[in-house]
């Protein structure tokens, strides 16, 4: 089945404590993306890759870190994790490399205490 | 500054009422506008891409339009398993890198 996965589903952690919610995709997309999704604000881009090595900020890089190191894996990376960045995580893949048709995973709820 | 508007909020119809959901955009350079659908607690669902004013795209019972500054998504005949939050996004070719914004959605809720 073509999906995208990420993992944990639910977080919650304390402030500081680094973490990582990896996501992966079975399609062979070259375009991967994160999100973050809040009340009131809608979907923001986090980050977004549009190859292998390849990584550029979106809206609201601030506090995050990816890599893509594999085409089909794209790790999103809280060094020093704080309150303001609880929020629904998802990650999206594309096989067009760009926007177009994104499939979404699950989401991720993280809470940071 | 908002670029992406979506109204309304949220719309309530009964089964078989037709409507139809705004998205508006501000974008200078429009390199196309997606719209998604998601369900509580899953991630967005792809719907329609429109690149050019004029382009129309259905799929059953939705049809999406697009004009050079807005879009609408037209529910005909609308059931209860069309309830959802509807999102558009919207990327801007800004030269050097393309950036994506999406709307806050529109909760529809169709009843019987």
């Amino acid at each position: 089945e073509a999906q995208v996965t990420q993992n944990p589903r639910y977080l919650i952690t304390v402030t500081g404590k680094k973490l990582t919610v990896t996501c992966s995709q079975n399609m062979n997309h070259e375009y991967m993306s994160w999100y973050r999704q809040d009340p009131g604000l809608g979907l923001r881009q986090i980050y977004y890759s549009m190859n292998v090595e390849v990584t550029d900020k979106g809206d609201v890089p601030e506090g995050y870190k990816v890599s893509r190191k594999e085409k089909r894996n794209f790790p999103l990376i809280l060094e020093s994790p704080s309150p303001n960045q609880t929020s629904l995580y998802f990650c999206a893949s594309s096989l067009y490399g760009g926007f177009n048709e994104q499939f979404f995973g699950p989401g991720t709820r993280l809470t940071v205490l | 500054e908002d670029q992406v508007t979506q109204s309304p909020e949220a719309l309530r119809l009964q089964e078989g009422e037709s409507s139809s959901l705004n998205c508006s955009y501000t974008v200078s350079g429009l390199r196309g506008l997606f719209w998604y659908r998601q369900d509580p607690g899953k991630g967005p669902e792809f719907l329609f891409t429109l690149y050019s004013a004029g382009e129309e795209k259905e799929k059953e019972r939705l049809k999406a339009t697009l004009t050079k500054k807005e879009s609408f998504l037209h529910i005909t005949a609308p059931k209860p398993e069309d309830s959802a939050t509807y999102l558009c996004a919207v990327q801007e070719d800004t030269g050097t890198a393309s950036k994506l914004t999406f709307g806050t959605g529109t909760r529809l809720q169709v009843t019987l």
